[in-house]
């Protein structure tokens, strides 16, 4: 799987749009980006994946430069109970079948 | 309900007993991984199996053991269990490994080897 840089941490005021950056500059063209959410010691949450399009669902946005070695998560309105660990991980099962690793992630804290 | 449970959540136990978490997954998946969470190190995938009767080494298998003799379950066995494998666990599944799909996460095992 592609190496992913994540800053550490971020803060975002409550009802602000938080951006998460994202840098996969090793990543091959068939290489899905994936995001997920770690609030405490849960299991992560699914956020949204994409490819090559910018993608859009209930949680978040998801925008990926048109070169895909970056991508910004986007969640638009920022609550107190968005506070956790953003993970971005890029991976193909034809590249990696099965295999996936989770870096360090973002620990985004929302202050009110 | 769709949802991936382990057990047991909390478990303390001493050098060299040997331990079983166990997995299970009601969703008819036939992917499911182990993975371990360190502070500061993210999480680290343990073992894989893409189907019944395959699996596969992770980033970090050393002193681990799976099986999966039936799709729904993939439990985790420390043979000889040691300090160092003091860590948060979590079990995950998806429909096939394949691009483009989301996994599934249980709760969590933390445990502790005295």
């Amino acid at each position: 799987d592609a190496k992913t840089t994540q800053p550490t941490s971020m803060d975002c005021a409550e009802g602000r749009a938080a951006n998460l950056p994202c840098n996969h500059s090793t990543i091959s063209g068939n290489e899905y980006v994936y995001w997920y959410r770690q609030i405490h010691s849960q299991g992560p949450q699914y956020i949204i994946h994409g490819l090559k399009n910018n993608e859009t669902n209930e949680m978040a946005s998801l925008i990926i430069t048109e070169d895909r070695k970056s991508s910004t998560l986007i969640l638009p309105h920022a609550t107190l109970r968005d506070t956790a660990v953003y993970y971005c991980i890029v991976r193909s099962d034809r590249t990696n079948a099965g295999k996936s690793t989770f870096g360090d992630g973002t620990t985004l804290t929302v202050k009110p | 309900e769709a949802q991936v449970t382990q057990n047991p959540r909390y478990l303390i136990t001493v050098t060299g007993k040997k331990l079983t978490v166990t997995c299970s997954q009601n969703m008819n998946h036939e992917y499911m991984s182990w993975y371990r969470q360190d502070p500061g190190l993210g999480l680290r995938q343990i073992y894989y199996s893409m189907n019944v009767e395959v699996t596969d080494k992770g980033d970090v298998p050393e002193g681990y053991k799976v099986s999966r003799k039936e799709k729904r379950n993939f439990p985790l066995i420390l043979e000889s269990p040691s300090p160092n494998q003091t860590s948060l666990y979590f079990c995950a599944s998806s429909p096939t490994g394949g691009d483009g799909e989301k996994l599934f996460f249980g709760s969590g095992t933390q445990l502790s080897v005295l």
